[in-house]
């Protein structure tokens, strides 16, 4: 079947502009998750939805930054005012339930970068 | 809060030896230890994973061994192959409290042929 998949891949923004990143899951997977990648570095948790409920917005580094997923399915990762230090791979992953011990399926990101 | 170290930063073999990654975490809380491969400009995929109350497992020429005790797990790969080459990370999760992944900060294996 279909993997989760991110839209645009690639997104060059000047800063100061606002950009929406989008993310379709796998069909049915409960759980979705956003992680920002800076070059050379591992992922770093964002946000945890379960369902249509935003549980852990912990990783989120400003206020700037804002998701949603009001249908429990696609979901929306918006960053507002771009600045440089923005600009990295934002990764989406999708697990099948709410249950801990489920792997994560991996988008393939979208690029950001911020001039 | 959660925090893992990985290392090398990168590993050079020749093909048909074996690599071994390291990584140590500091939630004696965390139970769910799972390795991504990521080529380059490609998603991370899941290539095996550990839970707490394991101490090792192995698929194939891969393994992951877990000490509890010493909060750290290891990657195991035997006969390299030169598509082995990618960057693996790896990661710790509390199940009980958060769903959220913490990664280290990667390794880069390049294989010789």
């Amino acid at each position: 079947g279909a993997g989760v998949s991110q839209s645009p891949r690639y997104k060059v923004a000047k800063r100061g502009q606002d950009v929406a990143l989008r993310c379709d899951p796998i069909s049915g997977h409960v759980s979705l998750f956003w992680y920002q990648q800076a070059l050379g570095q591992g992922p770093e948790f964002l946000t945890y939805f379960q369902n249509e409920a935003q549980l852990d917005k912990s990783g989120l580094p400003s206020d700037r930054f804002f998701a949603e997923r009001p249908e429990g399915s696609v979901s929306t990762l918006k960053i507002q005012r771009t600045q440089q230090e923005d600009s990295a791979v934002y990764l989406c992953a999708s697990s099948r339930t709410s249950g801990g011990y489920n792997e994560q399926f991996f988008g393939p990101g979208t690029r950001l970068t911020v001039l | 809060g959660e925090n893992v170290e990985q290392h090398p930063s990168t590993l050079s073999v020749q093909e048909g030896d074996s690599a071994v990654i390291k990584c140590t975490y500091s939630d004696s809380a965390s139970n769910y230890f799972p390795w991504y491969k990521q080529e380059l400009g490609k998603r991370p995929q899941l290539i095996i994973d550990i839970r707490s109350n394991v101490g090792e497992k192995k698929d194939q020429r891969i393994a992951v061994t877990l000490n509890k005790t010493a909060k750290h797990f290891s990657l195991h790969i035997t006969e390299t192959q030169p598509e082995d080459s990618a960057v693996y990370f790896c990661a710790a999760s509390n199940t009980d409290s958060s769903y959220k992944l913490i990664f280290g900060s990667g390794t880069r294996l390049l294989v010789r042929p």
